[in-house]
């Protein structure tokens, strides 16, 4: 399997920056995704990266760092229809590459 | 036009009953999967269908039985519910991964309660 770990909660205000970390080790990589789960709802894919580097979507961008096993996702300009739960995730290899594997998730919180 | 859906959303039921969940997708994807969300939000995969084919099946009791008449579709039936059957069940679909890791859509979930 697949070792996944992100901090548990966060909050942050209005207008802010926030950075959600996520670190992974795998026996192999096939790339990192990150969803957004708002309570009682669905998870919905916001990013995926499998090379190094910035991916900047909108107000959230992602970053992967493959030879350190890390991820982050960046939010920027934070609303209160930010707040929800972020899930760190990595498939599998092989046949089985659809398997995800997901952290935790990172419960967020926005003040006004 | 919803693109992963699935019925019943709520489900509460006793212990001991037999019971199914329906998921269908109309994104023309040909893999579909089976999660479980538990009190924890931890949300852990249980089986997945490519092109009605059984691909992945995690060490699940095998009280739950998928099944999937085409692509399109994939159920979920249970029998013999226990309390720790309770939880969050959640279908999804992607394109076929055998070309890579794909983004998966979800389904709004099933609350099922064992009572």
């Amino acid at each position: 399997g697949q070792n996944i770990d992100q901090p548990t909660e966060m909050t942050a205000t209005e207008g802010a920056i926030v950075q959600i970390n996520c670190t992974y080790q795998t026996s192999g990589f096939n790339g990192l995704f990150w969803y957004q789960q708002h309570a009682g709802e669905a998870p919905t894919f916001l990013s995926y990266n499998v090379l190094d580097g910035l991916e900047e979507k909108g107000r959230f961008s992602s970053f992967l760092s493959r030879s350190k096993g890390y991820s982050y996702l960046l939010l920027k300009e934070l609303q209160m229809k930010d707040s929800a739960s972020y899930l760190c995730a990595v498939p599998d290899r092989g046949s089985t590459l659809g398997r995800l594997y997901f952290g935790r998730g990172t419960q967020l919180t926005v003040w006004p | 036009d919803t693109a992963v859906s699935q019925t019943p959303k709520y489900l509460v039921t006793q212990m001991g009953n037999d019971k199914s969940i329906k998921c269908e997708q109309n994104l023309g994807h040909d893999t579909m999967y089976w999660y479980k969300q538990d009190s924890k939000k931890f949300l852990k995969i249980m089986f997945s269908y490519n092109n009605k084919e059984l691909i992945i099946n995690e060490t699940v009791p095998n009280r739950f039985s998928p099944k999937s008449p085409d692509k399109a579709h994939l159920n979920l039936h249970i029998n013999s519910l226990e309390l720790g059957d309770s939880a969050v069940y959640f279908c999804a679909s992607s394109q076929d991964f055998r070309q890579g890791a794909q983004p998966q859509h979800f389904g709004d979930g099933t609350r099922l309660s064992i009572l």
